[in-house]
């Protein structure tokens, strides 16, 4: 049972454009959403996060955005940059036995010059 | 510099051997973790370890075995009962066991011939 998913496998933006990355869990007990961003044959590395007490994290040109109640999780880019072009995995914690990282299965972001 | 060391980056293995791979890391981090990761599956855990001495199974721990004998160390074994080794493996740590933000290693790209 997939608990994070991220539906759309791949996604191409034009330069200086917005990226929209969107992300849906189904554990109501997940409270803290991470993003990381991955570039082939790296370790991921963490990009931004967000609380369930919050809706919204800005830093930069990265902005994170939290619907509790659809479950539903984004990440905006603007603007966007060739070397924005990665794999980003969204992933979800929660506490006691729900407190392991879990993660989705990654989209992979183009950012065409 | 602080970081997550995994050696080697690249390892081919015969079917039937045992492999192990290493992960280090200076960050005095309590928790370390292991994932793998396959083209289109996301990350997956495997092991992880909230103190020196002690670890658990993650959701694919089938045919792996881990260690944690020193705090800075969490050496993953690969053995012959795993039925699909060839894979991506990531090594991570974090201050607070279990959730937050994970810092990862470079991965280790296993192939077996």
């Amino acid at each position: 049972d997939q608990q994070v998913k991220q539906n759309s496998p791949s996604l191409s933006v034009q330069e200086g454009r917005i990226s929209i990355l969107n992300c849906d869990y189904t554990n109501s007990m997940f409270d803290y959403f991470l993003w990381y961003k991955k570039y082939p044959a790296e370790g991921p590395t963490f990009l931004i996060s967000i609380s369930s007490i919050k809706d919204k994290n800005e830093d930069g040109r990265f902005t994170v955005f939290l619907n509790k109640s659809a479950k539903h999780l984004s990440l905006h880019i603007v603007p966007s940059q060739p070397g924005d072009s990665a794999v980003y995995f969204c992933a979800a914690s929660g506490t006691g036995a729900n407190s392991k990282l879990t993660f989705g299965k990654g989209i992979t972001l183009s950012v065409r010059p | 510099d602080g970081g997550i060391t995994q050696s080697p980056k690249y390892l081919f293995r015969k079917e039937g051997q045992n492999v192990t791979l290493s992960c280090e890391q200076n960050l005095n981090h309590d928790a370390m973790y292991w994932y793998r990761q396959d083209p289109g599956q996301g990350l997956r855990l495997i092991y992880y370890s909230q103190i020196v001495n002690d670890f658990q199974k993650g959701d694919i721990a089938e045919g792996y075995s881990v260690s944690r004998e020193k705090k800075e160390s969490f050496p993953l074994t690969v053995t012959s009962a795993q039925k699909n080794p060839t894979a991506f493996y990531l090594c991570a740590s974090n201050n607070r066991a279990n959730t937050g933000e994970l810092f990862f290693g470079e991965g280790s790209r296993l192939t077996v011939l």
